[in-house]
């Protein structure tokens, strides 16, 4: 299947700090999706973009569509301990179809130090 | 409360046995996602759903059946023909035609 380069892997960061991470694809999507997930839960999504270009936020979570439909990026503002996870990247392929399964990046490990 | 339900959250086999994972949700959803993740890897998708009685293959399919009878429920039953069946699976809904999907808190399945 087609593959997601989520970067980074993992993050280090003082309280406080802001965050960003990305994903990249060489192939085209029409639809970019963000979650979390916590140990040894299932993934919950933060933020949903569906037209290149677009920009939106949720609290301190901000997520942008890049214009050529193959990124996106995540942006966390002023860390806290509650963020602490992993990050994914989903992405729903350009095929004109209804909707299929998800492709899905290796995801950016947060770790937050006090 | 409206939501998605796996069980058991842990679950044991033997080698060689098949094993059925439950999922059931409450949203009214029709199209239903069953996805496998290993450790420190995203999420790959096994089988998926739009509609009752119908369902297609992901890319990770070998080894697994599903069905849908319902249109709340789509069990996964992973049989002995899959290598490596030790993992954390992962069930989700979404409604038809929306890439929007919601997951359930996971089944971890050991073969020992």
């Amino acid at each position: 299947g087609q593959q997601l380069n989520q970067s980074p892997q993992s993050m280090f960061i003082q309280e406080g700090e802001d965050v960003s991470m990305n994903c990249t694809s060489s192939s085209i999507f029409n639809t970019w999706l963000w979650y979390k997930q916590d140990p040894g839960e299932g993934p919950v999504l933060l933020i949903a973009l569906y037209k290149a270009g677009e920009l939106t936020s949720n609290g301190r979570l901000t997520a942008q569509f890049g214009i050529t439909r193959k990124d996106s990026f995540l942006n966390i503002s002023a860390s806290i301990p509650s963020d602490v996870g992993i990050y994914f990247c989903a992405g729903q392929l350009y095929s004109g179809g209804g909707a299929d399964g998800l492709t899905f990046g290796k995801g950016t490990h947060l770790i937050i130090q006090p | 409360d409206g939501g998605i339900t796996q069980s058991p959250k842990y679950l044991f086999r033997k080698e060689g046995q098949n094993v059925t994972l439950s999922c059931e949700q409450n949203l009214n959803h029709d199209a239903m996602y069953w996805y496998r993740q290993d450790p420190g890897q995203g999420l790959r998708l096994i089988y998926y759903s739009q509609i009752v009685n119908d369902f297609q293959k992901g890319d990770i399919a070998e080894g697994y059946s599903v069905s849908r009878e319902k249109k709340e429920s789509f069990p996964l039953t992973v049989t002995s023909a899959q290598k490596n069946p030790t993992a954390f699976y992962l069930c989700a809904s979404s409604i038809a035609g929306y890439n929007e999907q919601f997951f359930g808190p996971g089944t971890r399945l050991t073969v020992l």
